[in-house]
């Protein structure tokens, strides 16, 4: 069973930071492209930023390139996602989602349950 | 970057209704476009995948169409575990771009 399980949300205080987690495990996670998606409280879905299967690959959504840092360690079956300068507006519940296959162009079929960071003094 | 305009926002509907929902693209993006389904306080469920093709375990009165700009999700039947909200999603190799929603609530 494909399992993805967040870790590292938390409050944080504007300018701060904070690294995300996600522990997978029942696939073989060095064949898969990974991603990050988030949501705001009471708002719609907005991707963050998708990993190639070696590092090879790395984008971002605008809102948060220069900040965040996605990274993944095949060795660990983990990914990441490092924020640095959190804003206000970067309070939500952050996902980390399995693309389909290896490649860069495909949907998400598996998501974690997802962790909340609040940024807020 | 290419924008994603969902319609309605929001719509209610009765047990057995048809209902379907519209995703546009500012421009033309083949078929590289996937619906979901989200639950309060859950993660999205993937329900079509370009375009028009089903997840597996998906029921059959879910079906996508369209294709460059105009897309649609129908639901043939709309049964009680289908009120929920549903998004599109544009995936390409650099950027991903969901619809704002389509909140699916009981008439």
């Amino acid at each position: 069973e494909v399992q993805l399980v967040e870790s590292g949300g938390g409050l944080v205080k504007p300018g701060g930071s904070l690294r995300l987690s996600c522990a997978a495990s029942g696939f073989s996670f060095s064949f898969y492209s990974l991603n990050w998606v988030r949501q705001a409280p009471g708002k719609g879905l907005e991707w963050v930023s998708s990993i190639g299967i070696s590092n090879n690959y790395i984008y971002y959504a605008d809102s948060v390139q220069g900040r965040f840092t996605i990274s993944r360690d095949n060795a660990k079956n983990s990914l990441y996602l490092q924020m640095n300068s959190l804003r206000a507006e970067d309070t939500a519940v952050y996902y980390c989602a399995r693309g389909a296959t290896s490649g860069m162009s495909v949907p998400f079929d598996y998501w974690g349950q997802g962790t909340l960071v609040t940024v807020s003094s | 970057d290419i924008q994603m305009t969902q319609s309605p926002s929001t719509l209610s509907a009765s047990v057995g209704d048809r209902v379907t929902i519209t995703c546009r693209a500012s421009q033309s993006i083949s078929n590289w476009l996937a619906w979901y389904q989200q639950k309060p306080g859950k993660a999205p469920k993937l329900l079509i995948y370009k375009a028009s093709s089903l997840e597996t375990g998906v029921p059959s009165r879910f079906s996508g169409s369209g294709s460059e700009t105009e897309f649609t999700l129908t639901i043939s039947s709309l049964q009680p575990d289908d009120f929920a909200t549903y998004y599109c999603l544009h995936y390409n190799s650099y950027s991903k771009t969901f619809g704002q929603g389509t909140k699916v609530a009981i008439k």
